[in-house]
């Protein structure tokens, strides 16, 4: 049963703290994709990466990094340079070059206190 | 600077009628857009995607308007279903680098 899972759901975090969210997909897709959404706003893109070993900065990469050293995994760390790193984050997979049909994991919600 | 806007923050329709969610954008470079419904505590899934070269797309239930000229769009649900109630959210890609530009959502409510 191919999808996207991240882990946590809900996941808690000191202030100061780095913190690393899982997402992996057994969807053979090419492209993977984290997403930062905040109440009242879209999603707005941190990182992509279109193939193994090679990512790229979204929209508001500042604070975050990732890696993408299997197909399958994308994680992101959310570092302590980050000024706001309360939100929920999501995941999304697609095949190269078809951004237009990507799935999406069920998102982590950090709330750093 | 939102390149893609939702003004309604929230819809509410009686189950049976048609729900209309309005998208508007500035950027008249995107060539293509998408509609997206997210459920509570899931991830959002796609819905229904129109070229710019077109001006409408249908798709069972939901067709979605492409107004260029105006820069609008406007994904209809016909007719609207208690499973229905959601967020919508509108999108817009932006050339070929795997960015796409997303409205802030529109809570559709569908009412018994």
């Amino acid at each position: 049963d191919g999808g996207i899972t991240q882990s946590p759901k809900y996941l808690f975090r000191k202030e100061g703290q780095n913190v690393t969210l899982s997402c992996e997909q057994n969807l053979n897709h090419d492209a993977m994709y984290w997403y930062r959404q905040d109440p009242g706003q879209g999603l707005r893109l941190i990182y992509y990466s279109q193939i193994v070993n090679d990512f790229q900065k979204g929209d508001i990469a500042e604070g975050y990094s990732v890696s993408r050293e299997k197909k399958e995994s994308f994680p992101l760390t959310v570092t302590s340079a980050q000024k706001n790193p309360t939100a929920f984050y999501l995941c999304a997979s697609s095949r190269g070059g078809e951004i237009t049909e990507a799935f999406f994991g069920q998102g982590t919600r950090l709330t750093v206190v | 600077d939102q390149q893609v806007k939702q003004n309604s923050p929230s819809l509410s329709v009686q189950e049976g009628r048609i729900s209309i969610l309005n998208c508007d954008y500035t950027n008249s470079m995107f060539d293509y857009f998408l509609w997206y419904k997210k459920y509570p505590a899931e991830g959002p899934t796609f819905l229904i995607s129109i070229s710019s070269i077109k001006d409408k797309n249908e798709d069972g239930r939901f067709t979605v308007f492409l107004n260029k000229s105006a820069k609008h769009l406007s994904l209809h649900i016909v007719p609207s279903q208690p499973g229905d109630s959601a967020v919508y959210f509108c999108a817009a890609l932006r050339g070929s680098n795997y960015q796409l530009i997303w409205g802030a959502g529109t809570k559709l409510i569908i009412k018994p």
